[in-house]
This record gives C-alpha cells, sequence and structure tokens, in this order.
C-alpha cells in the first residue's frame, strides 16, 4: 500500500533553514506528483506545494514563494522541501502527499513537526 | 481566510444524515475537481472523496460527494459516533496556480 514518511523537523530559529525529507514506497513513485500540505496547531490544513513526476514543474502557496524549494530524486524515492528564512508562522506539522491526477493530495503521512521560534 | 468556504461545525444524530458545503469560485471549484478529506482526531487526513463523487477502495457509500457550478457537498449518510472528525475540502485554483483547502467542518455525532 501507499506508505510516506517525512522527516527532518525540529526547532529552528527565525531566519534560519531546514531541510524535510519525505520517503515513499509502495507506489511507482518516479509517476507520481508530490505535494506538502502542512497544518498549524490546532488550525486547519494549507496546502504549500506540488513537484510533477518528473520534476520539471514547481507550484507553491505565496506565503512560501521565494523561501521554499520542492525538489525530488526519483532515485530514491523522496521528495524535499527547503525552507530558508523561515518565520514563526511557518510553525506546523509539515506532511507529503502523493498526487492525484486532479493534482490533488492522496494519501499523506504522519508529518513532521516544525517549529519557528527564538 | 480560506479560498473556499465552509461551515465551521455540523451536528446531527446517530443515524441521521448530513451534508457539508464547500463554496468557491470559478477559477476554483468551477473548473476543477474537488477532493473531501476526513481527519480523525490526533490523525492524518485521509482522502473520502476524489474526483467531485469517487470514493477510493475502502471508503463506505455512506459518504458521497457531488459539485455543481462552484459550490461542491459532501455527504455523509447513517452517522456513527466513529464519524466524529473534521471535513475538508480541496481543490485546484487554476488562478492561483495552486491547491486551496476550505477552513474545516467540525461534525459531532450527537
Amino acid at each position: 500500500q501507499v506508505q510516506v514518511a517525512e522527516s527532518g523537523g525540529g526547532v529552528v530559529q527565525p531566519g534560519r533553514s531546514l531541510r524535510l525529507s519525505c520517503a515513499a514506497s509502495g507506489f511507482t513513485f518516479s509517476s507520481s506528483g508530490m505535494h506538502w500540505v502542512r497544518q498549524a496547531p490546532g488550525k486547519g490544513l494549507e496546502w504549500v506545494a506540488l513537484i510533477s513526476y518528473d520534476g520539471n514543474n514547481k507550484f507553491y502557496v505565496d506565503s512560501v514563494k521565494g523561501r521554499f524549494t520542492i525538489s525530488r530524486d526519483n532515485s530514491k524515492n523522496t521528495v524535499y522541501l527547503q525552507m530558508n528564512s523561515l518565520k514563526p508562522e511557518d510553525t506546523a506539522v509539515y506532511s507529503c502527499a502523493r498526487s492525484l491526477s486532479s493534482s490533488l493530495p492522496d494519501s499523506w503521512g504522519q508529518g513532521t513537526l516544525v517549529t519557528v521560534s527564538s | 481566510q480560506s479560498v473556499l468556504t465552509q461551515p465551521p461545525s455540523v451536528s446531527a444524530a446517530p443515524g441521521q444524515k448530513v451534508t457539508i458545503s464547500c463554496s468557491g469560485s470559478s477559477s476554483n471549484i468551477g473548473n476543477n475537481y474537488v477532493s473531501w478529506y476526513q481527519q480523525l482526531p490526533g490523525t492524518a487526513p485521509k482522502l473520502l472523496i476524489y474526483d467531485n463523487n469517487n470514493r477510493p477502495s475502502g471508503i463506505p457509500d455512506r459518504f458521497s460527494g457531488s459539485k455543481s457550478g462552484t459550490s461542491a457537498t459532501l455527504g455523509i449518510t447513517g452517522l456513527q459516533t466513529g464519524d466524529e472528525a473534521d471535513y475538508y475540502c480541496g481543490t485546484w485554483d487554476s488562478s492561483l496556480s495552486a491547491g486551496v483547502f476550505g477552513g474545516g467542518t467540525k461534525l459531532t455525532v450527537l
């Protein structure tokens, strides 16, 4: 079955960087787009980024454009989220998810917590 | 402020039916597929409905989805206490070139 597992979260000071990883299995990773979605404590879901199956197309929510970069390594079945210039409002559980053909998330993992605080 | 508008909460008795609405615009719901997600307390969201009205394998037919114009609706029949959760609609917004979610609806089964 589809499985994704996120890692790399932690506590980081404002303005610093962090890289999240998401290891996928149970499906043909190299044929699937992948999303990052986040959820701040006690808040709703917020879509963050999408990368196409081949990495050639990337999309971001406005609030992270220019600061976050999504990438993937199909040889490792892994998608990444490089987060620079972090802000306190980026504090959330970050989850990755396989993409449906409709460009919406399908199966996603438990997530990794990112806390931005001084 | 979410791009998609959902009621903050709905409630109904066990065995009854409930609907959850999701309102958007022509740049999102009006021209793209809608998905619905269930998030039980302390767990990751789970896909309930995709492509407006399709259920993934393993999702009971008590859950249904529909779309009309710039609005979508999730229906749940034969409510069970185990259905208490937060429900989110999601779609692609062609103007933003981004995914968007509703603010979520908390379902209480009284």
